[in-house]
């Protein structure tokens, strides 16, 4: 079946910029997502982008897209103790649901 | 404010003992879901619904079952044939068929059976 795939944790430093990575195997994928989600609560969904689309930047976050590779990046710039969360890639059919694949998560933890 | 809530944020249970997971939304959303969270997984669909008196199993039905009979609500009963409950549960809504139309989730119940 179709899989998404991320790293499960990443640590950056207050400040500095964080880059969570996203692999995805659906061909047919029309927008890819990303959510956020803090400790002991839901997702929330931070961003997202349509699949012929390269790039989509929205304030401190830079979405990029390589469909060739089926790769998926989140950028945060500026990475605050707030940014601290689980960030979940998925994957959106066509179909006539929002039938989402989510990857497992990456655990950002930001340092001082 | 519209949104998702769901009830109760924790629930303990005796092995064999079939629960129900509350989740209403005031979203006037015809689609809602059911998602189980385990830990260094991602979300997995256990049913969806795209219209009221409608539903479909998802990726893992199995000890599951759901109702839909007001727009505004899905409960979730986790039954006694589901071989691992203890999982933290989420519930989400959305507008069918529109993929940039964002899921929303609930604040999700954390269910320990033991």
């Amino acid at each position: 079946g179709e899989d998404v795939e991320q790293s499960l944790f990443l640590s950056v430093r207050e400040g500095d910029s964080s880059v969570i990575n996203c692999t995805y195997t659906d061909s047919s994928s029309t927008y890819l997502y990303w959510y956020k989600q803090e400790p002991g609560a839901g997702l929330q969904l931070l961003t997202y982008i349509f699949s012929n689309m390269d790039m989509k930047q929205d304030q401190r976050l830079t979405v990029l897209l390589n469909k060739k590779d089926k790769h998926l990046s989140l950028r945060i710039a500026d990475t605050q103790t707030g940014d601290s969360a689980i960030y979940f890639c998925a994957d959106g059919s066509s179909g006539g649901y929002n039938k989402l694949i989510f990857g497992a998560g990456t655990r950002l933890a930001v340092h001082p | 404010d519209g949104g998702i809530t769901q009830s109760p944020k924790y629930l303990f249970r005796k092995e064999g003992q079939n629960v129900t997971l509350s989740c209403e939304q005031n979203l006037n959303h015809d689609a809602m879901y059911w998602y189980r969270q385990d830990p260094g997984q991602g979300l997995r669909l256990i049913y969806y619904s795209q219209i009221v008196n409608d539903f479909q199993k998802g990726d893992i039905a199995e000890g599951y079952s759901v109702s839909r009979e007001k727009k505004e609500s899905f409960p979730l009963t986790v039954t006694s044939a589901q071989k691992n409950p203890t999982a933290f549960y989420l519930c989400a809504s959305s507008i069918p068929g529109a993929p940039s139309s964002p899921l929303h989730f609930g604040n999700g119940t954390r269910l320990t059976v033991t």
